[in-house]
């Protein structure tokens, strides 16, 4: 199985800062031949199910507001929130859906 | 929009067998792999598996010897069937739609605790 490990665990922000979580995969998630990264981005709140934020590595679900964004390529990956928001209290969770069965990172918690 | 709504008893007994189903509204059933995926109590996200309305399905070797899963193409809905349930099965179960040739969840349902107690 592709492991996903993503760091930190947790973090804390302040308001209007820019919040980094990274994600890294055990073996790369590049295809060659689309020259896409099968990877995606979740936030994930209390009593809610998870909300799809970022697709093949760095294409912005529609709906998300736009400071979030993801970036990188191969095995290691960052979730950007670049301008923090009460609302973006949650866990984040990466995904690789490059082989079965698809794998989650351990999720990332960011508070304020 | 599409809907995913999940029914299903929240408590099982050791041993038996947990059925959920995921009924689906507002959009179609046919090119996407429908999914579950659980999370345990304080803990993360595991892909269970996914079937198609075809019938193909892909399962979670983790899983494998006790899952099953279908599809109802009259009434929209897919369901789960996991055997033996031990109380490592508690957990919130979300059935999930990824289009295919993907494997990212766009859409979810609202989320089943299942609690396996006697």
């Amino acid at each position: 199985d592709i492991v996903m490990t993503q760091s930190p665990d947790s973090l804390a922000v302040s308001l209007g800062e820019r919040a980094t979580i990274n994600c890294k995969s055990s073996q790369s998630l590049l295809f060659s031949s689309s020259n896409k990264n099968y990877l995606a981005w979740y936030q994930h709140k209390p009593r809610q199910p998870p909300k799809l934020l970022i697709y093949w590595a760095s294409i912005r679900e529609s709906g998300v507001p736009d400071r979030f964004s993801g970036s990188g390529s191969g095995t290691d990956f960052t979730l950007t929130i670049s301008s923090l928001q009460a609302e973006d209290v949650a866990v984040y969770y990466c995904q690789q859906y490059y082989y079965t069965p698809w794998t989650f990172g351990q999720g990332t918690y960011v508070d304020i | 929009q599409v809907r995913l709504q999940q029914s299903g008893p929240g408590l099982v007994r050791p041993s038996e067998t947990l059925s959920l189903t995921c009924t689906v509204s507002g959009g179609s059933t046919s090119n996407y792999y429908w999914n579950w995926i659980r999370q345990p109590p304080g803990k993360g996200l595991e892909w269970i598996g996914y079937v198609n309305f075809n019938g193909n399905t892909n399962f979670n070797p983790s899983f494998k010897t006790r899952l099953a899963m279908s599809t109802d193409t009259s009434r929209s809905q897919f369901s789960l069937r996991l055997t033996s349930v031990t109380p490592a099965d508690t957990a919130v179960y979300f059935c999930a739609r990824a289009h295919w040739g993907t494997g990212h969840f766009d859409s979810w349902g609202q989320g089943t605790l299942v609690t396996v107690s006697s």
